[in-house]
């Protein structure tokens, strides 16, 4: 079983949509856990952390279960822009202990 | 917007040559990483300097020299690289939380 795990997608949805991801990580012990967005030959950018209380930022929202060892990204109101790469990011302590997803992407369609 | 800086954005080396990539950060973090990002894949881990010495090497050629000359900035040697070299080479600052470059794309010919 790979470390973490995601939908590789391609997510297609229209615009205004909801859509939701899931990411699922292997390591119990694991601390900490991010959403990257990865626009097409760009760097990742940190989209947001993931806490256990759930976070949410506009139209964003992060869940994380650590009974089940997912997290979650839901996307409200989809916009042409939101269409990217979403990267689950897990990390397990020590620096060299960064997990990343394979990455889902998503496209959003007028 | 980034505060981790890279040089150059494109790169084009033959398998004899010998160049180097760049990066910079000021942003105060004492870890730094080199990832390597082929299509369609998520970032290699490939170094990562903690206080500026060398912490992990995942196991990668040596044809890929890291140096860390200071905890602001950190480069990536590169000599006699093979055309399945080419790929994003991104570098990356912080600790849980990382913050990415925008990386380098190198092409081997």
């Amino acid at each position: 079983r790979k470390e973490v795990e995601q939908d590789p997608g391609p997510f297609n949805v229209p615009e205004g949509a909801t859509v939701a991801f899931n990411c699922t990580y292997s390591n119990s012990a694991s601390q900490s856990f991010f959403w990257y967005r990865q626009d097409c030959r760009k760097e990742p950018k940190l989209l947001m952390s993931v806490y256990s209380s759930g976070n949410e930022d506009g139209r964003f929202t992060a869940q994380l279960n650590r009974a089940s060892q997912y997290i979650s990204l839901l996307i409200r109101d989809s916009k042409l822009s939101d269409s990217a790469t979403y990267l689950c990011v897990v990390y397990s302590g020590g620096y060299q202990k960064v997990t990343f997803g394979i990455g889902t992407k998503l496209q959003v369609i007028p | 917007d980034t505060e981790v800086t890279q040089t150059p954005k494109h790169l084009v080396m033959g398998m004899t040559n010998k160049k180097s990539l760049k990066c910079e950060q000021h942003m105060g973090h004492r870890a730094m990483y080199w990832y390597k990002q082929k299509a369609k894949k998520p970032p290699e881990l490939m170094f990562v300097y903690s206080y500026e010495k060398l912490s992990i090497n995942e196991s990668v050629p040596s044809r890929f020299s890291p140096e860390c000359p200071n905890s602001s900035l950190l480069n990536l040697h590169l000599h006699a690289l093979q055309p399945e070299d080419s790929a994003l080479y991104l570098c990356a600052s912080g600790a849980d939380t990382q913050y990415f470059g925008p990386g380098t794309r190198l092409t081997v010919l």
